[in-house]
């Protein structure tokens, strides 16, 4: 079994501030997205990395994919309340299943 | 109506009842998806079709049972539930069932589910 593990489990912190959540494992993947799942709604899909090494921008959110493609990050800049949610990692290796890891709760303060 | 939805968004039902959940996408895709979602645990797939036919069924109790009559419907049939089968359901789509840089799943908003 493939998992991901996310940390940390719970973030709050005030509007402005940076941050970063991680997501990481044991496996190698072949390729690593991550989601956004706001309060009474589905994930969707914010940026899929396939790369080891490889960079992603989306606006203030920074995604990076590990050089072994064992682990990623996401880094935000200048939270804003707009950002508050539930961020998803998923991979997908060997078992060609979609593995999601546990999430981590984000709460920006205005 | 566009992406996925999912009827009921809530639901209450004893362990005697029979419920369905229902999914629709409206993307034209060819897999669909049934995943259980529960307070901090990490999503779990629980069934896989792909143009039609099941494709994958992790495991799960004989108590859930899926239908899917066309690409664009997914059902999921529920009977003599237990409490710890209480969760957000999530139904999703995409293009086809193989992994990929392009194969984005898409999801619907989910059922939450409580059993008595």
């Amino acid at each position: 079994t493939q998992l991901l593990e996310q940390s940390p489990q719970f973030l709050s912190i005030q509007e402005g501030e940076n941050l970063t959540v991680y997501c990481n494992s044991s496996s190698v993947f072949s390729s690593l997205q991550w989601y956004r799942q706001e309060p009474g709604e589905g994930p969707v899909l914010l940026v899929t990395v396939v790369t080891g090494g490889e960079v992603k921008k989306l606006k203030r959110l920074t995604f990076q994919f590990g050089d072994a493609r064992k682990d990623s990050s996401l880094h935000i800049t200048a939270a804003q309340p707009g950002d508050t949610g539930l961020y998803l990692c998923a991979a997908s290796g060997s078992a060609r299943q979609l593995t999601f890891g546990s999430g981590t709760q984000l709460t920006v303060l205005p | 109506e566009t992406g996925v939805t999912q009827t009921p968004r809530h639901l209450v039902m004893g362990m005697t009842n029979k419920k369905s959940l229902k999914c629709e996408q409206h993307l034209g895709h060819n897999a669909m998806y049934w995943y259980k979602q529960s307070a901090k645990k990490p999503l779990e797939l629980m069934f896989v079709y792909s143009l039609e036919e099941r494709v994958e069924n992790n495991s799960v109790p004989s108590r859930f049972s899926p239908e899917c009559p066309n690409s664009s419907h997914l059902f999921l049939h529920l009977h003599t539930l237990q409490p710890e089968d209480s969760a957000l359901y999530l139904c999703a789509s995409s293009q086809d069932r193989l992994w990929g840089l392009n194969n984005e799943q898409f999801f619907g908003p989910g059922t939450r589910l409580t059993v008595l």
